[in-house]
This record gives structure tokens, C-alpha cells and sequence, in this order.
């Protein structure tokens, strides 16, 4: 039963545009959300978090926005850039803190120069 | 500032047999997490220490898997026997307040 779904397992985008990655969710009980990126041979590294407080946070060309409503999220990257491409995580976790992360399947993202 | 280390970085072994992979967090990170990643997924929680002692340790399958933490800094996870499904990356984590960073992971192969 996966509590946090990114149903695109890759996706590809031209350098200079825009990247969308969604993220739903299932468990309401979910109130911090963060995106991790990660490269091949390497961990995964924090990009941006967002707290159901909000529904938008944006850092630099990376901005999250968060529809509680419909349980879902979007990580935008605008402009995109090759150095971009990875795998991105979507995670969740509730109690306010993000000792207990429940991450999606990822999505491949590959910037085309 | 020095990131999370784990050794060995890729581990390959035989059905039945034991291994072990250690971890060493962030200075001054009390948390410390190991996580497992299977191919196509995103990190599972296995075990989470808070100093030396194991807080969460619900997603550890206790029958042949075991974790440690000696004095609250560095952490080895062990399994014994090691089976087929048991192929992926182990990934060591550490925080001291609400980020976690990750280390490289080991990559096992249970042959």
C-alpha cells in the first residue's frame, strides 16, 4: 500500500524549460513534505521542504506547492538545467517532524541540452 | 564538513552467508537512521537511534537482521543469513534536527 504515489516513473524536458514532478498522497495524517534528488552511486540530498501550513515554498529555481484538498504535490524547476537531471523523491511525514520519512517510487527527471 | 560514510560501498555475497555494512554519521548528529532501498523504490525505514539507543526499530526484520550504536557515533547493521530478497542498497542517514543526510549506501548482491 503506498502512502505517497509519483506515477511518473521518468520524465524528460528540454534545457531552459520548466520540470514538473507530482506527488500524491494517501494518509492524511501527512503534514511535511520535502523533495530529495539523488544521483546514481550517491544519496539522496534535501532540495526543498514544504509544511501543510503553506501551500507554496520556493527556493531559487525550485519551488513546491502543496494541495492539501487533493493530497498533492508539485516540485517545479524552472529554468531547467542538464546538472538537473536525477532521480527525485517525493516524502512525507506527520508529527511535524521528518523522523519518519515515507518516500514515493522516485522519478527519473533528464534535462536535454 | 565531512558527510556520512559507509563502508563497504559494494558488498557481494553467496546465499546463507553473513554481512555486515557500518556507518559513520555527521560529528555532532545524534539521530542516526538506516534505510532500504530496493531497485524502483524510494528509501524504507529499518531503524532509527537516537543516541545509542534504537527508538524505532519496527521495520527491522528482527529474525535475521540486527543493528548497533556504540556509543551514540558510528552504527553497523548485520544480516544473518543473508537470502536472495535481501539485494539492494543499504543507506546510513544521520541528523540533529529536522534534515537528514544521507550517505553513499552499499550496494549488496546476494548471489
Amino acid at each position: 500500500d503506498q502512502q505517497v504515489k509519483q506515477n511518473s516513473p521518468s520524465l524528460s524536458v528540454q534545457e531552459g524549460r520548466i520540470s514538473i514532478l507530482n506527488c500524491d498522497y494517501t494518509n492524511s495524517m501527512f503534514d511535511y513534505f520535502l523533495w530529495y534528488k539523488k544521483y546514481p552511486a550517491e544519496g539522496p540530498t534535501f532540495l526543498i521542504s514544504i509544511s501543510s501550513i503553506k501551500d507554496k515554498n520556493e527556493d531559487g529555481r525550485f519551488t513546491v506547492f502543496l494541495n492539501k484538498s487533493a493530497k498533492h504535490l508539485s516540485l517545479h524547476i524552472v529554468p531547467s538545467q542538464p546538472g538537473d537531471s536525477a532521480v527525485y523523491f517525493c516524502a512525507a511525514s506527520d508529527g511535524g517532524s521528518n523522523y519518519k520519512l515515507t518516500f514515493g517510487k522516485g522519478t527519473l527527471l533528464t534535462v536535454n541540452p | 564538513e565531512a558527510g556520512v560514510v559507509q563502508s563497504p560501498r559494494y558488498k557481494i555475497i553467496e546465499k546463507k552467508q553473513p554481512v555486515a555494512f557500518w556507518c559513520n554519521p555527521i560529528s555532532g548528529h545524534n539521530t542516526l537512521y538506516w534505510y532500504l532501498q530496493n531497485l524502483g523504490q524510494g528509501p524504507e525505514l529499518l531503524i532509527r537511534y537516537e543516541n545509542e539507543e534504537a527508538v524505532d526499530d519496527s521495520q527491522l526484520p528482527k529474525d535475521r537482521f540486527s543493528a548497533e550504536r556504540l556509543k551514540g557515533v558510528d552504527s553497523t547493521l548485520k544480516i544473518q543469513p543473508a537470502e536472495l530478497g535481501d539485494s539492494a542498497v543499504y543507506l546510513c542517514a544521520s541528523s540533529q534536527n529536522n534534515e537528514q543526510f544521507f550517505g553513499p549506501g552499499t550496494r549488496l548482491t546476494v548471489l
